[in-house]
């Protein structure tokens, strides 16, 4: 069946350095969207990507769609200890009735 | 506006016991989805309800089954509980059956004992 995988599963940095999971899909994706949980909370939507190629800005967030849209990246500039959670990706199945979520990349940030 | 809530927050069941887990969506939502997320992993879909109807279903046994009323709100039951059906139980509303982003509730801990 349709996988979403991310890597890294944990990365801890320093505040301030930046910060970048990957996200790959089995296959081709229609559209991407990127969820933010914190520690003790639930999953927060954060943007959607549906253009191959697409880069979206949010503040210190840039989100990336890759060419082929099988691949996706957040990229975190200068980490807050605000941007500690889990980051997910995921992408709509084939079917079009479920959102099929990666395993999520665990970050940690210290100040 | 309220967000997506959940009934009951926590809940603790003996094996082979049945839960009912409610939800409603936001308002104007019309679409509810289920997910299973347990610790460290992301969440699993189980089932997806529009109008009322099931549209799709996860790779679930037949324990779990769920039912979305005219008002939109939601019931996911599980039967005969396994140790293994320890985890937290989220719903999420979406607008319609497009791509929208899902909207989820703050889910309910089920403990299997």
């Amino acid at each position: 069946g349709q996988q979403v995988m991310q890597i890294p599963q944990y990365q801890h940095v320093q505040e301030g350095e930046d910060f970048t999971t990957y996200c790959n899909s089995s296959t081709t994706l229609s559209n991407i969207q990127w969820y933010k949980q914190r520690p003790g909370g639930h999953p927060v939507f954060l943007i959607q990507l549906v253009k191959s190629g697409e880069v979206k800005k949010q503040k210190r967030l840039t989100f990336q769609f890759g060419e082929a849209k099988k691949n996706s990246s957040l990229h975190i500039t200068a980490t807050q200890t605000t941007d500690v959670g889990t980051y997910f990706c995921a992408g709509i199945n084939q079917a079009g009735t479920a959102l099929i979520f990666g395993k999520g990349t665990t970050l940690s940030v210290s100040s | 506006d309220a967000g997506v809530t959940q009934s009951p927050t926590h809940l603790i069941k003996t094996r082979g016991q049945h839960v009912t887990l409610r939800c409603s969506p936001i308002s104007g939502h019309k679409s509810v989805s289920w997910y299973q997320q347990v610790l460290g992993q992301g969440p699993q879909f189980i089932f997806q309800y529009y109008e009322k109807e099931e549209r799709g279903r996860g790779n679930f046994p037949d324990r779990f089954s769920a039912r979305q009323f005219p008002n939109y709100s939601s019931e996911l039951n599980v039967n005969a509980l396994l140790l293994g059906d320890s985890a937290l139980y989220l719903c999420a509303s979406s607008f319609g059956l497009d791509n929208s982003p899902l909207h989820f509730g703050n889910g309910t801990r089920l403990t299997v004992t």
